[in-house]
C-alpha cells in the first residue's frame, strides 16, 4: 500500500464548476497535511495546508481534513482554466513529506 | 521576499562525468531538503538538512550521491559517475524548520547523455 494514494484522474470541469480532489494517507501518525499544485514543466507551489481535523479556506480553495478516516480532501470553487495543473497532496511526519503521484485537473473553457 | 533558488536550471553532461547542483534556501530557514523527480514519477525524497547536519540520509540512491550544506545556508548535491538513470529534475526546498510547510525551488533539469 502507497503511503498517499490520490484518485488516478485525470479530472476534466467546466469553467465555473467545483473541482474536488482526494487523498487517503496510511500513516496514523502523520501530522500536517499539504496540498502543492505543480504546472507542466514547473516545481510544486504550496496551495493550502491544514493540521487539526475540519475544514480550512483559502480563496476559493477548501481543504479538509478527517484524520479518523485517513483522509484530506481538495475543493477549487469557480474553476478557472489557470486552475489546470497536477495537484499534489502531500503528509508530513516529523520532517519527513511524503508525496501522492498527484491529480492532473483540466478546466475546460 | 526571495524564495528558494537553484542553480544552475538545466545541465547536460557525458554518463560518467561529475555534476553539483546548488540550492539557495530562502534566508532564516533550517531546514532543507532535495528531491528528485523523474519523468511521470513522484517526488521522490532523497535528504534532509537541518542546519549543516543531515540527520537523515536514507534516500540518497547510491553512493555516488552526496549533499553538503555549509554556513547553514548555501547546499550543494553532487552526483558522481552519473549514469543515465540519474536523469531527472532535482528539486530542492527549504521550510522555517522541519515541523514547518516546504516551499520549492525551481528544480534543476539533469540530462545525462
Amino acid at each position: 500500500q502507497k503511503e498517499v494514494e490520490q484518485n488516478s484522474g485525470p479530472l476534466s470541469v467546466p469553467e465555473g464548476a467545483i473541482a474536488s480532489l482526494n487523498c487517503t494517507y496510511s500513516d496514523r501518525g502523520s501530522q500536517s497535511f499539504f496540498w502543492y499544485r505543480q504546472y507542466s514543466g514547473k516545481s510544486p507551489e504550496l496551495i493550502m495546508f491544514i493540521y487539526s481535523n475540519g475544514d480550512k479556506e483559502d480563496g476559493r480553495f477548501t481543504a479538509q481534513l478527517n484524520k479518523a478516516s485517513q483522509y484530506v480532501s481538495l475543493l477549487i470553487r469557480d474553476s478557472q482554466p489557470s486552475d489546470s495543473a497536477t495537484y499534489l497532496c502531500a503528509v508530513r511526519r516529523d520532517y519527513k513529506l511524503s508525496f501522492g503521484a498527484g491529480t492532473t485537473v483540466t478546466v475546460r473553457a | 521576499g526571495a524564495g528558494v533558488s537553484q542553480s544552475p536550471s538545466n545541465k547536460v553532461t557525458e554518463k560518467g562525468k561529475d555534476v553539483e547542483l546548488r540550492c539557495d534556501p530562502i534566508s532564516g530557514h533550517t531546514a532543507l531538503y532535495w528531491y528528485r523527480q523523474s519523468l511521470g514519477q513522484g517526488l521522490e525524497f532523497l535528504i534532509y538538512f537541518q542546519g549543516n547536519s543531515a540527520p537523515d540520509k536514507s534516500g540518497l540512491p547510491s553512493d555516488r550521491f552526496s549533499a553538503e550544506r555549509t554556513g547553514g545556508s548555501v547546499s550543494t548535491l553532487t552526483i558522481q559517475r552519473t549514469q543515465q538513470e540519474d536523469s531527472a529534475v532535482y528539486l530542492c526546498a527549504s521550510s522555517l524548520d522541519s515541523l514547518y510547510e516546504q516551499y520549492f525551488g525551481p528544480g534543476t533539469r539533469l540530462t545525462v547523455t
